[in-house]
């Protein structure tokens, strides 16, 4: 079955803190993982995902197949990244088409 | 990139009714669109794939019947609640795959329904 997870509803830091969302994943095979964010009053945004390898805003994920995880960091968090962050996976079973989003965290940045 | 929207933004019906939402690609053609509901403070869950020219395909446990999907241009996709009631009332967001960019989804802004 394919399952995200994100164990943190939310996560509240200072600005200039370091910051990692978890992700973990289930699924048969090698799928596709993203990290969507939704500013307030905004629609949902891609912000990165594994296969492209780049950093997005300073943030940074790493796939780790032996882990099944997927965390998003970024080694200084600024007030403009408080949002919502969707962690999401596609397969080749669904023609690597359809996500499956985790509950998502909730990212705080306080002065 | 992509451009998706959504209309209404924002609609109040009484229980019993039938409600239109519209979800449109406004610069490309989009084979392909998602129909995802949202709870508050909740994640969003997949109802069901729109093809054009195709019926929809559902998720379990999503009435096709309830909740039904037209695709009838590669611009224009449709969602009606029919027979509308308060547990309807939702957060509902479309999406498309844009053609060249195939992992990555282009989200609408979303319509809130409220049931009273």
């Amino acid at each position: 079955a394919q399952r995200v997870t994100q164990p943190e509803k939310l996560l509240s830091v200072f600005k200039g803190a370091p910051v990692e969302l978890k992700c973990n994943y289930s699924y048969s095979g090698s799928p596709e993982l993203f990290w969507y964010v939704q500013y307030s009053r905004q629609r949902l945004q891609l912000l990165l995902r594994h296969i492209s390898r780049e950093s997005i805003k300073g943030f940074t994920a790493d796939l780790n197949k032996g882990e099944t995880s997927f965390h998003l960091k970024k080694p200084f968090a600024q007030e403009e990244d408080s949002a919502m962050y969707y962690c999401a996976l596609s397969g080749r079973s669904t023609g690597f088409q359809k996500l499956v989003f985790g509950t998502g965290t909730r990212l705080l940045v306080s002065p | 990139g992509a451009v998706v929207s959504q209309h209404p933004s924002w609609v109040i019906c009484k229980s019993g009714t039938s409600v239109k939402i519209e979800c449109r690609s406004l610069d490309f053609q989009a084979t392909t669109m998602f129909w995802y509901r949202q709870f508050p403070k909740q994640s969003l869950m997949l109802m069901a794939t729109s093809n054009e020219g195709s019926k929809a395909t559902y998720e379990q446990g999503v009435e096709k019947d309830k909740f039904l999907i037209n695709h009838a241009s590669l611009t224009l996709s449709t969602l009606t609640v029919t027979s509308a009631h308060p547990e309807d009332s939702s957060f509902y967001i479309c999406s498309t795959t844009y053609r060249n960019l195939r992992y990555e989804q282009y989200f609408g802004p979303g319509t809130r329904l409220t049931v009273t």
